[in-house]
């Protein structure tokens, strides 16, 4: 089965502090790995994503995410948070190679992040 | 372009009514989904179109009808909706099924079921 966690409903941080949104995930073989935000009334914009390769994976915003195996994690990190980055956080997986996944992405519940000034 | 629209932003319905939610992306993307969502909650994955054929129902109930005119478009035909039906509907679409295709997602419509 695959799954998805993202163990903090709410994260707060001073604007200029670094930020961290912590994901977890379960599959049976290799991933592939999203980060998704979302603004209020919005739809879900794709932040970056981990198919292979390098573990440090750099995105839109000046967000990056760290892959680590043996941890099953896909951490979202920022160096330097605005308040503007404040807004809902998803992390999804898909199996790579698992054709009865095809097309179904596994959402973790979400990570509210609030930056203040 | 990375952009998928979505008509109506909002749309108020009773439960007798008929109406359809309207999805267009123009990036030549050949999977397109529709997407369920209540308030500050994942979203649940309804339906799955790939080159214009139906490839994943979740389950839905069939007051909720899917079409896919042409590999652009996508509809979602509404009847006979129940309260509990009101939600933020998301569109998606993505180069296709296989591989780490990232899905983009439209700004969605905000339904109510009174």
């Amino acid at each position: 089965a695959q799954s998805v966690a993202q163990p903090e409903d709410q994260v707060n941080v001073a604007e200029g502090n670094p930020l961290t949104v912590k994901c977890t995930y379960s599959v049976s073989g290799n991933p592939y790995l999203f980060w998704y935000v979302q603004y209020p009334n919005r739809g879900l914009q794709f932040l970056l994503k981990y198919i292979t390769g390098d573990n440090l994976v750099k995105g839109s915003y000046g967000f990056e995410a760290e892959f680590n195996k043996s941890q099953t994690s896909f951490h979202l990190k920022k160096p330097s948070a605005l308040v503007s980055d404040s807004a809902l956080y998803f992390c999804a997986v898909r199996e790579s190679d698992r054709g009865s996944t095809l097309g179904r992405l596994y959402f973790g519940r979400g990570t509210q992040l609030t930056v203040w000034p | 372009d990375t952009e998928v629209t979505q008509t109506p932003k909002h749309l108020v319905m009773g439960m007798t009514n008929k109406k359809s939610l309207k999805c267009e992306q123009h990036m030549g993307h050949r999977a397109m989904y529709w997407y369920k969502q209540k308030a500050k909650k994942p979203p649940e994955l309804m339906f799955v179109y790939s080159y214009e054929k139906l490839s994943i129902n979740e389950s839905v109930p069939s007051r909720f009808s899917p079409e896919c005119p042409n590999s652009s478009l996508l509809n979602l035909h509404l009847h006979a909706l129940q309260p509990e039906d009101s939600a933020l509907y998301l569109c998606a679409s993505s180069q296709g099924l296989a591989g780490a295709y990232e899905q983009y997602f439209g700004p969605g419509t905000r339904l109510t079921v009174t």
